[in-house]
């Protein structure tokens, strides 16, 4: 079957940076996304990487291994707005973007 | 950036009517929009995929009956809710890609539906 593993909620500090991990299983692979998601709004979209390797966007990166089946998104510099959900959704061989629950993000001041 | 607009935000309707919700590609055509409901706290679940002149295809478990999609434009597809019943309340959330398969999903900023 096709699932995704992020943990369910993490905890970090204003100014400082934290890894959300991501590991999945998907029927083919054609890249995987990361969105944030604040309460009550739709997904926006963060970034996506298709190839092996580290993506740098300003505060946020992602890395990708797809021998691994794993991903993880890093944020820098926290700041309370960035007080999400964050999904890792690989897309598969149908180019269907597979959801898990997502990993909410408490930023501390 | 691509942007995707979806009509109305929040709706409160009364059980047994029903309820259309837009969503629209502003700026790109979309030969595919997908919809998505979403319960609190838990993932985005796809209902249905909607395809440019012709029929919508379901995920299992959805009513196509009850939930009616039509996408009769490459930058339109409508969602109704056929005789709503509170157990339908939810976000309902569309989303759009270009034409490229690579491209993320831009998503519209969701529909909460409340029936009572």
């Amino acid at each position: 079957g096709q699932n995704i593993d992020q943990p369910t909620e993490m905890t970090a500090t204003e100014g400082a940076i934290v890894q959300i991990n991501c590991t999945y299983q998907t029927s083919g692979f054609n890249g995987l996304f990361w969105y944030q998601q604040h309460a009550g709004e739709a997904p926006t979209f963060l970034s996506y990487n298709v190839l092996d390797g580290l993506e740098e966007k300003g505060r946020f990166s992602s890395f990708l291994s797809r021998s691994k089946g794993y991903s993880y998104l890093l944020l820098k510099e926290l700041q309370m707005k960035d007080s999400a959900s964050y999904l890792c959704a690989p897309m598969d061989s149908n180019y269907q973007l597979i959801w898990g629950a997502g990993t909410k993000l408490i930023i501390k001041p | 950036g691509a942007v995707v607009s979806q009509h109305p935000s929040r709706v409160i309707c009364k059980s047994g009517t029903s309820v259309k919700i837009e969503c629209r590609s502003l700026d790109f055509q979309a030969t595919t929009m997908f919809w998505y409901r979403q319960f609190p706290k838990q993932s985005l679940m796809l209902m249905a995929t909607s395809n440019e002149g012709s029929k919508a295809t379901y995920e299992q478990g959805v009513e196509k009956d009850k939930f009616l999609i039509n996408h009769a434009s490459l930058t339109l597809s409508t969602l109704t809710v056929t005789s709503a019943h509170p157990e339908d309340s939810s976000f309902y959330i569309c989303s759009a890609r270009d034409l490229s398969g690579h491209s993320p999903l831009h998503f519209g900023n969701g529909t909460r539906l409340t029936v009572t």
